[in-house]
């Protein structure tokens, strides 16, 4: 049970370039997000996909986009990256399947992204 | 707009004393809060969860009270100790949950 992966752990891109973070669960949650962190300013919360099939705007979404594959896979995609997208990224998922909405989230490791 | 404040930055207390964390929030009617930690270089771990009908919880050395009065959580460490160290947030939301700034509590021997 690995609980919530990412993939890369670290990325450096150019101003322009694209790049997609990868995102699994093995906790058969239904809720899967995605945060930006930036000193100061704690997690902000990009998107977010309530249940397999959909996906809803955080609160800093532009320049963004996100695919929820299937259930256990959720990604993110930067299509033209710039220098304020550096960040760390946390994806995290909560909900079993059945289970109340009150129920926790699990954060994965974190992709160190740096956008020259 | 909702704000999730957690009014002090960073916190330096010495080991054995309590440590006490402060989340405020405006513009939201929660139906619980919850208490993340965060070590450096990784994501946050869920420490705690205090329902709007709860006035305190507790789990061994943590205890987390909810006013909702005065939308205000606060967050103790008692007996604290230098693996207290880390930085701690408050979130709150459901499906859209969203984190406070955090504050970096440092415990010295």
């Amino acid at each position: 049970n690995a609980g919530v992966t990412q993939t890369p752990k670290f990325q450096v891109l150019k101003t322009g370039q694209s790049m997609t973070l990868q995102c699994a669960q093995d906790m058969n949650h239904n809720s899967m997000y995605w945060y930006r962190q930036d000193p100061g300013m704690g997690l902000r919360l990009i998107y977010y996909s309530a249940s397999e099939g959909t996906t809803d705007k955080g609160e800093v979404p532009n320049g963004y986009n996100v695919s929820r594959l299937n259930k256990r896979e959720f990604s993110l995609r930067l299509e033209s990256a710039a220098p304020s997208q550096t960040s760390v990224y946390f994806c995290a998922s909560r909900t079993p399947a059945g289970g109340k909405s009150t129920d926790t989230q699990y954060f994965g490791p974190g992709t160190r992204l740096t956008v020259l | 707009s909702q704000k999730i404040e957690q009014n002090s930055e960073a916190l330096n207390i010495q080991e054995g004393k309590t440590a006490t964390l402060t989340c405020n929030y405006t513009n939201y009617s929660p139906a619980y809060l919850q208490w993340y930690r965060q070590d450096p270089g990784r994501g946050p771990v869920f420490l705690l969860l205090i329902r709007e009908n709860e006035k305190e919880k507790r789990k061994e050395r943590l205890k987390v009270t909810f006013d909702t009065t005065l939308k205000q959580s606060l967050f103790h460490i008692t007996a604290s100790q230098p693996a207290d160290s880390a930085t701690y947030l408050c979130a709150l939301g459901d499906n859209d949950m969203r984190f406070g700034a955090g504050t970096r509590l440092t415990v010295k021997p």
